[in-house]
């Protein structure tokens, strides 16, 4: 059974400090990587992809990939009361089908 | 660029009812996906089609759900008859590679 686990949460930031979101991956093949935000009632929304082993920054997020240890990580910098939301993580297993095994998500709350 | 257009966006129904679902995909994407999500849950793979062939139908309750994409582009998801537990949100998503833009979704009550 290929698996991708989070903390559920919630993690609760104050404003300004740096939210840390961590994921695992069971599949060693795994060949993509991508955190989606999702506002309660809205649908999810990408904010990083990520494929090889290393940082990648994108404005005040960062996503961090090491897949001899099965995880990757987003932080978010200067978090903000409009980056409470909840965090999936979602891995492709890579091949034609391009299937992603996603998360449970993990619920952060920035609080002002 | 339109994304990935949905309809109805709510829907309430008695149980053992059926109801059924539009999805448009972003233009000139092959793949197209529809997801069931729960409270609280990530998103669950209901069926995968890449152009109108189906890919992974495996976390499909064929019993009572069914989906189509006629000319490779619409696709409808049914559920005839309905139960409790389908009480959801049903994510439509589209992709040309890997990555996967959803649209608005269509929040579904079971009474």
């Amino acid at each position: 059974q290929k698996e991708v686990e989070q903390n559920s949460g919630p993690l609760s930031v104050p404003e300004g400090a740096i939210a840390s979101l961590n994921c695992t991956y069971s599949d060693r093949v795994s060949q993509s990587f991508f955190w989606y935000r999702q506002y309660s009632g809205k649908s999810p929304e990408l904010i990083m992809s990520i494929y090889s082993n290393g940082d990648k920054e994108d404005g005040r997020f960062t996503a961090q990939l090491n897949k001899a240890s099965q995880y990757v990580s987003l932080l978010i910098r200067d978090s903000q009361p409009s980056d409470s939301a909840t965090y999936l993580c979602a891995v492709n297993l890579g091949g034609n089908n391009r299937k992603l095994i996603w998360g449970l998500g993990t619920s952060l709350a920035v609080n002002p | 660029e339109a994304g990935v257009a949905q309809s109805p966006r709510y829907k309430i129904i008695e149980k053992r009812q059926s109801v059924a679902f539009w999805c448009n995909p972003i233009s000139g994407h092959a793949t197209l996906y529809w997801y069931q999500q729960i409270l609280g849950q990530g998103p669950k793979l209901l069926i995968q089609f890449q152009n109108n062939g189906v890919v992974d139908d495996s976390q499909l309750p064929k019993d009572r759900f069914s989906a189509e994409r006629l000319k490779g582009v619409d696709s409808t998801l049914k559920i005839q008859p309905a139960k409790l537990e389908d009480s959801a949100v049903y994510l439509c998503a589209s992709s040309r590679g890997d990555t996967q833009y959803f649209g608005p979704g269509t929040r579904l009550t079971v009474l």
